[in-house]
């Protein structure tokens, strides 16, 4: 069974930073190109990153770039986006999801909320 | 970047109508076009790959058809499980997009 379990959330200052974890399993994680989404509370889904299933190839939004890192360590079966000059328009639940082809996302975590206020 | 316009926003229906959702893309998508549905506090599940490819286990009466730029997912026979929110999103080129969300409400 594929399961995505996400972390690393919390309450975080303006400008401040944050690491988000996804541990994957149920399936052969470095073979999948992996993404993150994010909803703020009450919105719609806004696509954030991808990386590709060796990670040599990253996207971004442009509301994230040079902000965000996307990264993966295939040994561990685990992705991570690493979140600096955190703002409170970042505010969000994240989730990190599944992709065959860098594409549509067939799997999708639980989620993790990321406040981020003063 | 492109655009991904989804209509309508809401809707109310009753169980057993027919149900359609429409987007549209500000340029080809060429087929890489999806779409969820997402319930209160869950995350999203993948219906619909490459406009009208029905996911394994996704029952029959939903269905995904294009047209040019123009996208519709249809839910025929809406049952009390389908009142969720649905978002298409085109995978095409990055970034990739999601239209804005129609939410399925019990008239």
């Amino acid at each position: 069974e594929v399961q995505l379990v996400e972390s690393g959330g919390g309450l975080v200052q303006p400008g401040g930073s944050l690491r988000l974890s996804c541990a994957a399993s149920g399936f052969t994680f470095n073979n999948y190109w992996m993404h993150w989404v994010r909803q703020a509370p009450g919105k719609g889904l806004e696509w954030v990153s991808r990386i590709k299933s060796d990670g040599s190839n990253t996207n971004y939004a442009d509301s994230v770039k040079g902000r965000f890192t996307i990264s993966r360590d295939n040994a561990k079966n685990t992705l991570y986006l690493q979140m600096d000059g955190l703002r409170a328009e970042d505010s969000a639940v994240y989730y990190c999801a599944k992709s065959p082809y860098g594409g549509y996302h067939d799997y999708w975590g639980q989620g993790t909320l990321v406040t981020v206020s003063s | 970047d492109i655009q991904v316009t989804q209509s309508p926003s809401s809707l109310s229906a009753s169980v057993g109508d027919r149900v359609t959702i429409t987007c549209r893309t500000s340029q080809t998508v060429s087929s890489h076009l999806n779409w969820y549905q997402q319930k209160p506090g869950k995350a999203p599940k993948l219906l619909i790959h490459g406009a009208s490819s029905l996911l394994s286990g996704v029952p029959s009466r939903f269905s995904g058809s294009e047209s040019g730029t123009d996208f519709t997912l249809t839910i025929n026979s809406l049952q009390p499980e389908d009142f969720a929110t649905y978002y298409c999103q085109q995978t095409y080129t990055t970034p990739l997009t999601f239209g804005g969300g129609t939410k399925v409400e019990i008239k």
